[in-house]
């Protein structure tokens, strides 16, 4: 049984518009929740963290967590092209420390100009 | 700053023979992190290291598998003796403390032929 569910995409959007990512997590118990952005060929990058119900914004990103509904998802305004890339779901479990993450396989992300 | 390193960027084995990837965090990070990504799968957690100590070793698929971190600083993980299910790109991340960010590495992409 998967931890983190993510759908694997692609997702394609044209730039300019919302592009909207989802994945929940079978875990009652998580207590962390982020989003990493992995170009090809790179490191996965954080680019956001939630940790309580509710929307967080940073600059064109807003994150949402539904602990209820074991959902989060991330949200990102005036796609770029630049912002073309695979976006990992990961979340952290009671007792753990943030950084034992559980991942998703991640959503591919094309943002067309 | 140099962020987290890893050797090398790719390695080509034989099924039967001996790996040692190499993974130099961020100085100053105390706590290092492995994970690992086989082909489809999404990214799981192998281990984590407070200073040399292993903080957590659940991830670690079986005793083929030997992570060091000698003083401290940097890290290995061997894979003794390879199989070809080993293959897959291997991350290595690490923070500040438990429970701040982790900047990962580019990865060690282990092909088994």
């Amino acid at each position: 049984q998967k931890e983190v569910e993510q759908n694997s995409g692609p997702l394609s959007v044209p730039e300019g518009a919302i592009a909207s990512l989802n994945c929940t997590y079978s875990d009652r118990g998580s207590q962390s929740f982020f989003w990493y952005r992995q170009y090809s060929g790179k490191s996965p990058e954080l680019i956001m963290s939630i940790y309580s119900n509710g929307d967080k914004e940073d600059g064109r990103f807003t994150a949402q967590l539904n602990k209820a509904s074991q959902y989060v998802s991330l949200l990102i305004r005036d796609s770029q092209p630049s912002d073309s890339a695979t976006y990992l779901c990961a979340v952290t479990s009671l007792g753990t420390g943030a950084n034992n993450l559980f991942f998703g396989t991640g959503t591919r992300l094309t943002v067309i100009p | 700053e140099a962020g987290v390193t890893q050797f090398p960027s790719h390695s080509v084995i034989e099924k039967g023979q001996t790996v040692t990837l190499r993974c130099d965090p961020i100085s100053g990070h105390d706590n290092l992190y492995w994970y690992r990504r086989v082909m489809g799968k999404e990214i799981k957690f192998l281990l984590h290291f407070v200073k040399e100590s292993k903080q957590d070793e659940s991830g670690m698929p079986n005793n083929r598998f030997l992570a060091e971190r000698t003083g401290g600083t940097y890290s290995t993980l061997k894979v003794q003796p390879a199989e070809l299910e080993d293959s897959g790109v291997y991350f290595c991340a690490s923070s500040q403390d438990r429970n701040t960010e982790a900047f990962f590495g580019q990865g060690t992409r282990l092909t088994v032929v």
